[in-house]
């Protein structure tokens, strides 16, 4: 069955950086789009960045456009997001997600990045 | 403020029937893009419930059921149980955003 597993979530200061990550398994990763969620403490849901599965296509939303970076190494199976200029309001736990047809069909267990001084 | 509008908050009893809106406008629901459900059980990652307005993906009971009707969506469930409390969340795509990708702001279930 598909995992998605992310890692790399953690207490960072604000303006830092940080990178997440998330591995697949039980699929094959190089066909579909890949994209990250995030939630805040006790909030809804964002869509934050997709990626298609050549990495020729990317979205972000407005929120992390020119601070977020979404990449993805089919070789590895993984999909990584590099935040930099990171501020309070980027806390969160980050959902690495399997996008197809719009939606996002899979959902990893998430990672939480904290970013506070 | 989301461009997807839903509901804070529904309850029921065991066994009812309730259902929970969702309401765009025309750069999405209205445009004809697809409406997906997704399921947050509380402490736990959200899972898809229900795509494309009205399908739903396997291992999920017929008690959940979509529906759209102009700019708006819906979400049925049936026979309410006590596992079903959850938060739910609808998700479009929007043409006048970028990125395109919309999330209500989400509805606590409650089952009393």
């Amino acid at each position: 069955q598909v995992q998605l597993v992310e890692s790399g979530g953690g207490l960072v200061k604000p303006g830092g950086s940080l990178r997440v990550s998330c591995e697949a398994s039980g699929l094959t990763f190089s066909d579909y789009y890949m994209s990250w969620i995030r939630q805040a403490p006790g909030k809804g849901l964002e869509w934050v960045s997709y990626i298609s599965s050549n990495g020729n296509i990317i979205y972000y939303a407005d929120s992390v456009k020119g601070r977020f970076t979404i990449s993805r190494d089919n070789a590895k199976n993984s999909l990584y997001l590099q935040m930099d200029s990171l501020r309070a309001e980027d806390t969160a736990v980050y959902y690495c997600a399997r996008f197809y047809m719009t939606t996002a069909d899979y959902w990893g267990q998430g990672t939480l990045v904290t970013v506070s001084s | 403020q989301s461009v997807l509008t839903q509901p804070p908050s529904v309850s029921g009893a065991p066994g009812q029937r309730v259902t929970i809106s969702c309401t765009g406008n025309s750069s999405n629901i209205g445009a004809g893009y697809d409406v997906h459900w997704y399921q947050q059980l509380p402490g736990t990652a959200p899972k898809l419930l229900i795509y494309r307005y009205s399908s739903r993906p396997s291992g999920v009971p017929d008690r959940f059921s979509g529906s759209k009707s102009g700019t708006s969506a819906s979400l049925a469930i049936t026979g309410l149980q006590a596992e079903d409390e959850a938060n739910y969340y609808c998700q479009s795509y929007d043409s006048s955003l970028s990125g395109h990708l919309v999330f209500g702001g989400g509805t606590k279930l409650t089952v009393l």
